[in-house]
């Protein structure tokens, strides 16, 4: 049982155009969500977060919707860039004390010059 | 956030023999994990290290086959004993506990081929 979906194995996007990134869940215990990136050999890099008591949260280029009455949430990302082409994986987790996150399976996005 | 070091960073190894990797962090963590990606697949939690007592571990996850220590804040080891072609995948160390956050930070990975 996947907990934690991302529909979209992959995503191609124009140079400077906006890359939406989207993620569904099941539990509605969870209440803390993160987005990770990963680039091929390397770990996976925490991007940005948003607690359920939020909506919205943005870093730099970098919005997350959360939208909890439909259990999605999704990654904005705005203009993108070569340098965002990588996996990005979705986290969530239904009690942040714990650091137990549920990952989706990813999607790779490649933004082209 | 903090360097994560893993050792080996791949390996390739025959079936039925064991390997250990090292997670080596560079400030003191409340709590490191041990994860793994098969290929094509999510990152799924093994288990817990935790520094002093015994790993606590996920279901589908035994100690026998994945020993763990983590003799302190700072390290922790993880053991894929008795390896089959099915215990290829990549097998990453996460961190949290840094500034107080909930956030986990990864290691760069061991990439692990059985054959």
């Amino acid at each position: 049982d996947q907990q934690v979906k991302q529909n979209s194995p992959s995503l191609s996007v124009q140079e400077g155009r906006i890359s939406i990134l989207n993620c569904d869940y099941t539990n509605s215990m969870f209440d803390y969500f993160l987005w990770y990136k990963k680039y091929p050999a390397e770990g996976p890099t925490f991007l940005i977060s948003i607690s359920s008591i939020k909506d919205k949260n943005e870093d730099g280029r970098f919005t997350v919707f959360l939208n909890k009455s439909a259990k999605h949430l999704s990654l904005h990302i705005v203009p993108s860039q070569p340098g965002d082409s990588a996996v990005y994986f979705c986290a969530a987790s239904a009690r942040p004390g714990t650091y137990k996150y549920i990952f989706g399976t990813g999607t790779r996005l490649k933004v082209l010059a | 956030s903090a360097v994560i070091s893993q050792k080996p960073s791949r390996d390739i190894c025959q079936r039925g023999t064991s390997l250990t990797i090292q997670c080596q962090v560079d400030s003191q963590v409340t709590m490191m994990f041990w994860y793994r990606q098969q290929p094509g697949q999510s990152l799924t939690l093994i288990a817990t290290a935790n520094q002093g007592s015994e790993a606590t571990y996920e279901s589908g996850f035994v100690i026998d086959k994945f020993p763990i220590s983590r003799p302190n804040l700072t390290f922790s080891t993880l053991t894929v004993s008795n390896m089959s072609p099915e215990d290829s995948s990549i097998y990453l160390c996460s961190v949290t506990g840094l500034a107080g956050g909930n956030e986990q930070f990864f290691g760069p990975g061991t990439r692990l081929t059985v054959l």
